[in-house]
Parts: structure tokens; sequence; C-alpha cells
């Protein structure tokens, strides 16, 4: 199976901050990689998909890259509303997909 | 819009069963691989079942194969979990979640239904 890696698992900053998110794959998913944010009490949303393309709706201050076990989100300058947890997730076979443990993104 | 609501959950005790629905509405139901996805209290998200659009193939994590049973009518737009022999290691918010074409790529969510199964 493969398995999902985040880092850091918290991450304290401010607004107008610019922020990255790793996540490493425990082997090659190609660009099958997607990014969601959930907010407390909330159901996740779909922020980037095929590890860089950004979901219909979400604002262009959220990026995505990498291919391969290497990926990336970075958030360019922190809104407000950016604050909650992000997990990215793996979509490399059609049986089952496979989420990072996730990483709060706190107020510092 | 989209629109995916779930029911069925509650308390249960350990070793019973539940089932859980999930109705879809907004969009073309029989074109979509379906998920569960769930989340316990204060955890990270695990993906628990797919099923693909003519509901001919279904995949389950290794943590409830053989116990939960993931199916859908595509007549009625609606998507089940058939959960039995439950353990307190289950209790989560369960979320009905529309995979992108037949990709385990969740595009949209319903709110959850919790599920707490007791000892």
């Amino acid at each position: 199976d493969i398995q999902m890696t985040q880092s850091p698992s918290t991450l304290s900053a401010s607004v107008g901050d610019r922020v990255t998110i790793t996540c490493r794959a425990s082997q090659s998913i190609g660009n099958w990689l997607a990014w969601y944010q959930q907010k407390p009490g909330k159901a996740p949303k779909l922020l980037i998909y095929e590890a860089s393309t950004l979901e219909s709706g979400v604002p262009s201050g959220f990026s995505g890259s990498g291919s391969g076990t290497e990926f990336t989100l970075t958030i360019s300058s922190l809104q407000p509303d950016d604050f909650a947890t992000y997990y990215c997730q793996q979509y490399n076979s059609y049986s089952g997909g496979t989420f990072g443990q996730g990483t709060k993104l706190e107020i510092k | 819009q989209v629109q995916l609501v779930e029911s069925g959950g509650g308390v249960v005790q350990s070793g019973r069963s539940l089932r859980l629905s999930c109705a879809a509405s907004g969009f073309r139901f029989s074109s979509h691989g379906m998920n569960w996805v769930r989340q316990a209290p204060g955890k990270g998200l695990e993906w628990v079942a797919v099923i693909w659009f003519d509901g001919r193939n279904k995949y389950y994590a290794d943590s409830v194969k053989g116990r939960f049973t993931i199916s859908r009518d595509n007549s009625k737009n609606t998507l089940h979990l058939q959960m039995n022999s439950l353990r307190v290691e289950d209790t989560a918010v369960y979320y009905c979640a529309r995979g992108r074409k037949q990709l385990v790529l969740f595009d949209s969510w319903g709110q959850g239904t919790p599920v707490i199964v007791s000892s």
C-alpha cells in the first residue's frame, strides 16, 4: 500500500505569510496527487488535483507542484480564511486512495 | 448544484450493524464512482470504500474489508454502506464523496453522518 507523509504536522503563520506544506509518497504516484482543505466541523474541500491543477473557484493564491514522490502545496499570501487543516491524497489506483495525516495551519 | 446528503448514523453497540445511506442530486449519479470516507474524532481522513459507476467493481480499505459492503442504486441516486461487526475503532464521521469520473478523487462531499460504536 502507498503511504503518504505530510510535514509539518502543525504550522504557525501570520496573515500575509507565504507557507509551504510538503507531502511525500512511499512510491511513485506520477502526478495523481490532490490537496484538500478542511475547516472544523465541515467536510473537506478539493483545492488542487493532478498535483498542480487548481479546482474551479479556488483562489489563485493556492498552488501545487511536484511529481513522483515529492509534492508541495504553497499559499502565496495567507488570508484569514486560509487557516484550516490541509490533507494530501494519492489517487494513483482505481482501487482506493490514501490521505496524508494532515497539516494544521494555525494563526501565529 | 451537486448535493450529497448522508443519513443512518447513530449510536450502536460493538458487534452490531448499521446501514448508512447517501442521497445524491444535481448530477448524473450513474456516471460517477462513489466513495465513503471517514474521520475519527480529532483524527485525519481515511478512505473506506469505492464503488464504480455501474456497481460492478468495489474496493475497500483493509480496516473494513470483510465487514463493510458498499452498494448503490442508480435508479434512486442512492449510495449505501452496510457496516457489520462494528468495532469501537469504527467510531467516526462518515462522509459520502463523489469521485471525479472514475477516479478516487473526491470533488464533492456530503456533510457527514456520525457513527458512535460503544463497548
